[in-house]
C-alpha cells in the first residue's frame, strides 16, 4: 500500500517567519514529489515539485528531498496570512498517477 | 491559454441516482485523471484516461466509470449514488509521457448526495 503521511495541523506560525511542512512516503519506487496549496472550497494549485535529492527553490518556497530517509518538506519563508491554507503533499505512483497525504493546515496569524 | 476546466460546477442527487461530471484538460495536454477528494481527507486517485482507453485505476468500485474523447476531454460517470460519494470530484490534466508528471487541477464539482 504506497502512502503519504502528513501532519494535519495547524500549524501555526507569525507572520515573516519560516513555515516548515513535512511529510513521508512509503513508496521507494516514487520519483517525483509535489506540493500543493488548496484554499477551503477550492481545488489544489501546484506550488512546485521535485525529483532528486537536496533542495530546490522557487521564490520564497523551498522544497526538500531526502529519498534515503523517505521526506520530503516544503519551507515557505516569509510566511504572510494570505499563505493560509492546506498543503498538500504528493507522490508520483508511475503513470503521473500521485499519491496524495491528508495535508497540513497552515495558520499564519498578522 | 485555457486551463483546466470542469462541469458543472455543484451537483445535489439522491441515492440510487446516476451523474455524470465533465472535464476539459489544459491545452496541450493529452492525459486526464479523475480525484475523489472528501472532506478533511487529499484527493483519492479514481482513474486516468489516455488515447481514450482507461490506462490507469485506483481502488473504487466499477459504478465508477470514465470516458475520454477525440479532444481529449472526459467524463466520470458514476452510477446507483450511495450517500457516500458526496465528494469534491477533480479533474487533473498532464502530458503523457511528461517529464516529471506536472498535474493541474480544475475547479472541481462539489456532489452532494441526498
Amino acid at each position: 500500500q504506497k502512502e503519504v503521511e502528513q501532519n494535519s495541523g495547524p500549524l501555526s506560525v507569525p507572520e515573516g517567519a519560516i513555515a516548515s511542512l513535512n511529510c513521508t512516503y512509503s513508496d521507494r519506487g516514487s520519483q517525483s514529489f509535489f506540493w500543493y496549496r488548496q484554499y477551503s472550497g477550492k481545488s489544489p494549485e501546484l506550488i512546485m515539485f521535485i525529483y532528486s535529492n537536496g533542495d530546490k527553490e522557487d521564490g520564497r518556497f523551498t522544497a526538500q528531498l531526502n529519498k534515503a530517509s523517505q521526506y520530503v518538506s516544503l519551507l515557505i519563508r516569509d510566511s504572510q496570512p494570505s499563505d493560509s491554507a492546506t498543503y498538500l503533499c504528493a507522490a508520483n505512483s508511475g503513470y503521473s498517477t500521485l499519491t496524495f497525504g491528508k495535508g497540513t493546515m497552515l495558520l499564519v496569524s498578522p | 491559454d485555457a486551463g483546466v476546466t470542469q462541469s458543472p460546477t455543484h451537483l445535489i442527487k439522491t441515492r440510487g441516482q446516476q451523474v455524470t461530471l465533465r472535464c476539459s484538460p489544459k491545452s496541450g495536454h493529452d492525459t486526464v485523471s479523475w480525484y475523489q477528494q472528501a472532506l478533511g481527507q487529499g484527493p483519492q486517485f479514481i482513474f486516468q484516461y489516455y488515447e481514450e482507453e482507461e490506462r490507469q485505476r485506483g481502488n473504487f468500485p466499477d459504478r465508477f466509470s470514465g470516458h475520454q474523447f477525440p479532444n481529449y476531454s472526459s467524463e466520470l460517470n458514476v452510477n446507483a449514488l450511495l450517500l457516500g460519494d458526496s465528494a469534491l470530484y477533480l479533474c487533473a490534466s498532464s502530458l503523457w509521457g511528461g517529464r516529471n508528471n506536472e498535474q493541474f487541477f480544475g475547479p472541481g464539482t462539489r456532489l452532494t448526495v441526498l
